[in-house]
């Protein structure tokens, strides 16, 4: 079956914009992650999704950054007025509750520039 | 709080060699442990993990790793590696269930000819 697909892949984007970047996960999986992957800091968490509530955004490096879930399927991270510090891989990784494994299954990333 | 270390931010090997990779870990609490793989311009890829029960945990592409409670590691290993192994590889932890995982910051083996 399909796995978690990300879009867009690639994303060059000026200072100030604001930019959304989407995951669909995979069917069935009610659990939704999404990390962010940059050279100086290494992957790090930034929210978690359980159906449509976020029980944990403690991973949001600032207000600018939102996300949201929708049917308890897709998702969009929402990066407000972007700095050069944003530039990072952002990865979405989604799971399926209640499996013993809890096992996540990431997409392929997003990587975001911002100029 | 949880906290991965991983020694080696980088690792060359000659090919058929065997290589090890190692991952401490920090947690108050019991953990679950992977090891994931990422190859150039993907996304991470599972390579195994260790819930409970047996102690050498064996996954793909002929990894394996072994889980020591008493020294806090999960350290990876292959006993004889192959060019197309080059990749960064990532250790990981989280709580049981639905908890974000915490990463080490990756060690890239790199596998020369």
């Amino acid at each position: 079956g399909a796995g978690v697909s990300q879009s867009p892949s690639n994303k060059v984007t000026e200072k100030g914009k604001d930019v959304e970047l989407r995951c669909d996960p995979i069917s069935g999986h009610t659990a939704l992650y999404w990390y962010r992957q940059s050279l100086g800091q290494g992957l790090e968490f930034l929210i978690y999704f359980q159906g449509n509530s976020a029980p944990d955004k403690s991973g949001l490096p600032s207000d600018r950054f939102s996300a949201e879930r929708t049917g308890g399927s897709v998702s969009t991270l929402t990066i407000q007025r972007t700095q050069q510090e944003d530039s990072a891989v952002y990865l979405c990784a989604s799971s399926l509750m209640g499996q013993p494994s809890y096992e996540q299954y990431f997409g392929p990333g997003t990587r975001l520039t911002v100029t | 709080a949880q906290s991965v270390t991983q020694l080696d931010s980088q690792v060359p090997v000659f090919e058929e060699a065997p290589v090890e990779l190692r991952c401490n870990y920090s947690s108050s609490v019991s953990v679950y442990l992977f090891w994931y793989v990422q190859y150039p311009n993907q996304g991470l890829q599972l390579l195994l993990k260790y819930l409970s029960g047996s102690t050498l945990v064996k996954g793909i592409n002929g990894f394996e790793a072994e889980f020591n409670k008493s020294q806090t590691s999960f350290h990876l290993r292959k006993p004889s590696v192959h060019i197309s192994d080059t990749a960064e590889y990532f250790c990981a932890v989280n709580s049981p269930g639905n908890t974000p995982l915490v990463f080490g910051k990756g060690t890239r083996l790199s596998v020369i000819a």
